[in-house]
């Protein structure tokens, strides 16, 4: 089992729309989670970054973690053509050596 | 600042043939990393390197080498290329652990055929 698992999409959505990207984890101990976005032949930068459970919300972003269930979300008010990009969940492996990546998912949002 | 710079770009290799792929930052980060991103796979850890003369394996190190003479540079030698080695290769720095965030260079894109 993988220990970050990402649906790959790609996901397609009207401009205005609400996003909403999934992650799950197999670890339990994982507790800082980091949402990176990476646009189309770019490096990945990071987004937003939540410890433990709950919500955190940055302008129209908002991460949320599960701990319960091992999931982790990331929500898109109000998309936007701009927000078009691979978003990526990570989490510092066990050791904290470095980022563990889900696959990505590819979203367009269409105007 | 420049931030992470890496080169080439673009390369095309030939099975069998080697090359250092560069990689620099100037932020003075003691973490620096090497990621490979093949297609709808996320991106996978090759090396990775706390300081000026300490680097680890990550998840994906056969066929690959590094070392970390200076805080600035952290080169990945490829040796007798293969085609699983064709990817978009990224190298990262980090200020202190990976709990701090990642900045990414914009990645060279290798070809082995």
């Amino acid at each position: 089992q993988k220990e970050v698992e990402q649906d790959p999409g790609p996901l397609s959505v009207p401009e205005g729309a609400i996003v909403s990207l999934n992650c799950t984890y197999s670890n339990s101990a994982f507790q800082y989670f980091m949402w990176y976005r990476q646009y189309s032949r770019k490096g990945p930068e990071l987004l937003m970054y939540t410890y433990s459970s709950g919500n955190k919300e940055d302008g129209r972003f908002t991460a949320q973690v599960d701990k319960s269930s091992k999931y982790i979300s990331l929500f898109i008010r109000d998309s936007q053509p701009s927000d078009s990009a691979t978003y990526l969940c990570a989490t510092p492996d066990t050791g904290r050596r470095a980022l563990t990546f889900g696959s990505g998912t590819r979203l367009q949002v269409q105007p | 600042n420049a931030g992470v710079t890496q080169t080439p770009k673009f390369r095309i290799l030939k099975i069998g043939q080697s090359m250092t792929l560069q990689c620099a930052q100037d932020m003075n980060h003691n973490y620096m990393y090497w990621y490979r991103q093949d297609p709808g796979m996320g991106l996978k850890l090759i090396y990775y390197s706390v300081g000026a003369g300490i680097t680890d394996k990550g998840e994906v190190p056969n066929g690959y080498n590094v070392s970390r003479s200076t805080t600035e540079d952290f080169p990945l030698r490829l040796e007798l290329a293969a085609p699983s080695q064709t990817s978009v290769y990224f190298c990262a720095s980090s200020y202190s652990s990976p709990l701090y965030e990642q900045y990414f260079g914009p990645g060279t894109r290798l070809t082995v055929t």
